[in-house]
């Protein structure tokens, strides 16, 4: 219950297209599905976050899509650019502790 | 990164060895948490902290143990380094008790031969 699906695990996307990477999960008591963007040889920094209450969040280019009836999110990348290549997590957890991870999806944008 | 230093930030050692990483902050916060990152596992958390001589086990924590006698500092250690814990080891804090978001460091690649 306590795991976390994500897919693709890789993408490559053209310079200004759309990026999407979906993740599932089990336990609907989670509250908070953050997700995080990892250069190579960097921790991994948070990116943009939802809570179950809201069924869209945006931040500039970056958008989270939440279904919580199918216990899908989705992070959709615009205008996607080269400087986004990078390896891309989502996660959950509850109350902010023992976050759950996504094996990752790692995203390659083509000049 | 949150005022998270990680040290050291690479390391080989050999099996059998103790090995002990550090996580140091310098914002007071109360939560810290360890995690080891591996290809096709994203990162899963081996132990956390939620103040000082408190902490607790988390999804991996077989064969590391960890401690935190002051705030803003958190040992990872591994009593004796087998192959199988050759990874990165990330640290992250959690601003506080409402917040939810993790912040993670720079990160400490071990590798054990």
């Amino acid at each position: 219950q306590q795991q976390v699906k994500q897919s693709p695990q890789s993408l490559i996307v053209q310079k200004g297209g759309i990026s999407i990477i979906n993740c599932a999960y089990e336990n609907t008591a989670f509250d908070y599905f953050p997700w995080y963007q990892q250069f190579p040889g960097k921790g991994p920094a948070l990116l943009i976050a939802i809570r179950p209450d809201v069924s869209e969040k945006k931040e500039g280019r970056f958008t989270i899509s939440f279904n919580k009836s199918a216990k899908q999110f989705s992070l959709h990348i615009m205008d996607s650019q080269p400087g986004d290549s990078a390896t891309y997590f989502c996660a959950a957890s509850l109350y902010g502790q023992n976050f759950v991870f996504g094996p990752g999806t790692r995203l390659s944008v083509l000049p | 990164d949150a005022g998270i230093t990680q040290s050291p930030r690479h390391k080989v050692t050999e099996t059998g060895t103790p090995v002990t990483l550090r996580c140091h902050q310098t914002e007071n916060h109360r939560y810290m948490y360890w995690y080891r990152q591996d290809p096709g596992h994203g990162l899963r958390l081996i132990h956390y902290s939620y103040g000082v001589k408190d902490t607790d086990k988390g999804e991996v924590s077989d064969g590391y143990s960890v401690s935190r006698s002051k705030t803003e500092d958190f040992l990872l250690t591994l009593e004796s380094a087998t192959s199988s814990q050759t990874s990165v080891y990330f640290c992250a804090i959690r601003p506080g008790q409402g917040a939810r978001e993790q912040y993670f460091g720079p990160g400490t690649r071990l590798t054990v031969t």
